[in-house]
């Protein structure tokens, strides 16, 4: 049964640090890992797929980055900015079902 | 592109009667489409999958007659709460596969979810 992990759960930094967030997943044989971004009430809105033969994928100041073979992704977020506030959640895709397993998310404030 | 919408937004009802949530998949047609359900500072937990033209598939513990699912357009599924009671009390999400996207290449698309509060 997969299993995925994020951490930390919370995370507050000043505005224009950079900051990573990370995923754990147990099983490695992943069809791809997805980050997500929930705002309070809200729904996801997603923010970059890796798929598993690939090793990292960039959209403006994100970059995502997987190890398949360790079971990690982290998510790389640059000069932060204080609408960057919000909970983080990766989700990755594996089993015969392809299944989408999501980790609980990573709550992050960037204080101005 | 690739817009779920879902309705409603929220709804509060009273316990016992039944509730139902709209997922509609606006500019892409979706063959499966997923139903999740989210507790306070929990993770999403995949309740069941939809696919047109057939039954949908339950996870395990997810009590298929409390939770119908009915997904009879490319375009539309629908989650039914019935009999609602407090603890049913929730966030549900859905989520769309483009049908145009093989399977294991393609992103989930999510809507934006409905706060459930039954009283």
């Amino acid at each position: 049964k997969q299993e995925v992990t994020q951490i930390p759960a919370a995370l507050s930094v000043p505005e224009g640090e950079n900051l990573v967030l990370n995923c754990s997943f147990t099983d490695s044989a992943i069809y791809n890992l997805q980050w997500f971004r929930q705002d309070p009430g809200k729904g996801l809105t997603s923010l970059l797929l890796i798929q598993s033969s690939q090793r990292e994928q960039t959209s403006g100041r994100l970059n995502a980055s997987l190890d398949k073979s360790s079971g990690r992704s982290t998510l790389y977020i640059a000069a932060s900015q204080p609408g960057d506030s919000a909970t983080y959640l990766c989700a990755v895709r594996s089993g015969g079902y392809q299944k989408v397993t999501f980790g609980i998310g990573t709550k992050l404030q960037v204080i101005p | 592109g690739a817009v779920v919408s879902q309705h409603p937004s929220w709804v509060i009802c009273k316990s016992g009667t039944s509730v139902k949530i709209e997922c509609r998949s606006l500019d892409f047609q979706a063959t499966t489409m997923f139903w999740y359900r989210q507790f306070p500072k929990q993770s999403l937990m995949l309740m069941a999958t939809s696919n047109e033209g057939s039954k949908a598939t339950y996870e395990q513990g997810v009590e298929k007659d409390k939770f119908l699912i009915n997904h009879a357009s490319l375009t539309l599924s629908t989650l039914t709460v019935t009999s609602a009671h407090p603890e049913d009390s929730s966030f549900y999400i859905c989520s769309a596969r483009d049908r145009e996207r093989p399977n294991y290449n393609s992103p989930l698309h999510f809507g934006n979810g409905t706060r459930l509060t039954v009283t």
